[in-house]
């Protein structure tokens, strides 16, 4: 079955640091995997996706994530934090031969001026 | 395009009432889905349609629960009788299908119930 697991609940960085939010899938085949970000008070947005292809993906405000197959892994990175950053993180795993989407538990970020 | 348009944003309820929340999907998205989020147990996937079609509704947390879609512009989740712990934000969201088009969310419904 498929899976997820984001290990940090909170994560706190100051601003203008370097970050890097973990992900960990479990899926037999090759799966689709996705960021989302949810600012307090709203909905969740996508950041960005893999399909396939270069496991180097970019996402919008600046992030990207790379998918290592060996690890199991689509971690989520920026070189340099925005105050404006602060939200909660979603990593999710698909496949092609269903519509749903499992979610991780979501990392909280906080930003520190 | 608007979007997933979610209505009431916020609703408040006596405990016992009946509650309807409102989606409307992004036009030519066919899945619909339906998601609970509490601090407790995170974002929590009630049901989901397909070409206006339930397909799992295994999340459902019980009978007092129900979703309809009549048609492709228009869902509803009822809550009959409402109760204290049903007191969560619901969002919607909606996908052109399959797995690798994501999902685009709505703004989500804050439900009170006291």
């Amino acid at each position: 079955a498929q899976s997820v697991t984001q290990p940090d609940i909170h994560i706190t960085v100051s601003e203008g640091a370097s970050l890097e939010l973990r992900c960990n899938y479990s899926y037999g085949a090759t799966p689709y995997l996705f960021w989302y970000v949810q600012s307090p008070g709203q909905g969740l947005q996508l950041l960005l996706k893999y399909f396939s292809g270069d496991t180097l993906v970019q996402g919008i405000k600046g992030f990207e994530a790379e998918f290592k197959r060996s690890q199991s892994s689509f971690n989520l990175r920026k070189p340099s934090v925005h105050w404006s950053d602060a939200a909660e993180y979603f990593c999710a795993v698909g496949a092609s031969n269903t519509d749903k989407l499992i979610f991780g538990t979501g990392t909280r970020l906080q930003v520190f001026p | 395009d608007a979007g997933v348009i979610q209505s009431p944003r916020h609703e408040v309820t006596e405990m016992g009432q009946e509650v309807t929340l409102r989606c409307k999907p992004i036009s030519g998205h066919n899945s619909l889905f339906w998601y609970r989020q509490t601090m407790m147990r995170g974002l929590e996937l009630l049901i989901y349609f397909n070409n206006n079609v339930p397909i799992d509704d295994s999340g459902m947390p019980e009978d007092r629960f129900s979703a309809k879609m009549p048609n492709a512009s228009f869902s509803t989740l009822k809550i009959q009788p409402s109760e204290p712990r049903d007191s969560a934000v619901y969002f919607c969201a909606s996908s052109a299908g399959g797995g690798n088009y994501g999902y685009t969310f709505g703004s989500g419904t804050r439900l009170t119930v006291v």
